[in-house]
């Protein structure tokens, strides 16, 4: 497996504001994925995030509310951007390590008030 | 489209006995993956196991043990002797393969409750 890190690990935000959401991994991957947990309910792949290309989104999701980056094989940010109680949820990074086996970080539980 | 069905929402044992976790399947792929993962209270996701469509031996892990039956796409996990650290929601999942991308299909999630 892998180590890792999601920072902040919680966070508690205004309504119209933005969270960058950081995930950090101590190998080098080639792909990371976002994944969005609202409460109660299971996980929803966000976006598919590789190292020098833009961000591939699910439907339902777009770049402008939710803006990736990827700088690097071990690093990436999710911005949620103008949030809404709605938004409140855990957010959660993954790395897919050997082919078609997916570790994920610990979350980021955000509310929104 | 694929998809993963777990009927169960909720089940609630006492310690020891032997619980059962159903997991159902829609895939028009011949070459995929399923998973099990574990959420505790504390939110993490672990990674329990991972069967290829090719494999349909049947896995044992300590406590744990996964039956895979491709015939009725089910992929079912029993926890025998269940524990009160094994209280957790665990999610079955499917990987798509699209070129290289793994992306994973949840099911619901089942919340799983052993009591002392």
């Amino acid at each position: 497996s892998a180590v890792i890190s999601q920072k902040p690990s919680r966070d508690i935000c205004q309504r119209g504001t933005s969270l960058t959401i950081q995930c950090q991994v101590d190998s080098q991957v080639t792909m990371m994925f976002w994944y969005r947990q609202q409460p109660g309910q299971s996980l929803t792949l966000i976006a598919t995030a590789n190292q020098g290309s833009e961000a591939t989104y699910e439907s339902g999701f777009v770049i402008d509310k939710f803006p990736i980056s990827r700088p690097n094989l071990t690093f990436s940010t999710l911005t949620v951007s103008n949030m809404s109680p709605e938004d409140s949820s855990i957010y959660l990074c993954s790395v897919d390590l050997r082919y078609n086996e997916q570790f994920f970080g610990p979350g980021t539980r955000l509310t929104v008030l | 489209a694929q998809k993963v069905t777990q009927a169960q929402t909720e089940i609630s044992v006492v310690e020891k006995e032997d619980v059962t976790l159903d997991c159902v399947y829609e895939t028009r792929d011949t070459t995929y993956y399923l998973f099990w993962y574990k959420q505790p209270p504390s939110g993490e996701l672990v990674f329990l196991i991972r069967r290829n469509s090719f494999d349909e031996q049947n896995e044992i892990s300590g406590r744990y043990s996964w039956n895979f039956q491709k015939s009725t796409s089910s992929f079912n996990f029993t926890i025998t002797a269940s524990q009160v650290v094994d209280s957790a929601v665990y999610f079955c999942a499917l990987s798509e393969r699209s070129g290289a991308n793994s992306k994973l299909t949840f099911g619901k999630g089942i919340t799983l409750s052993v009591r002392p």
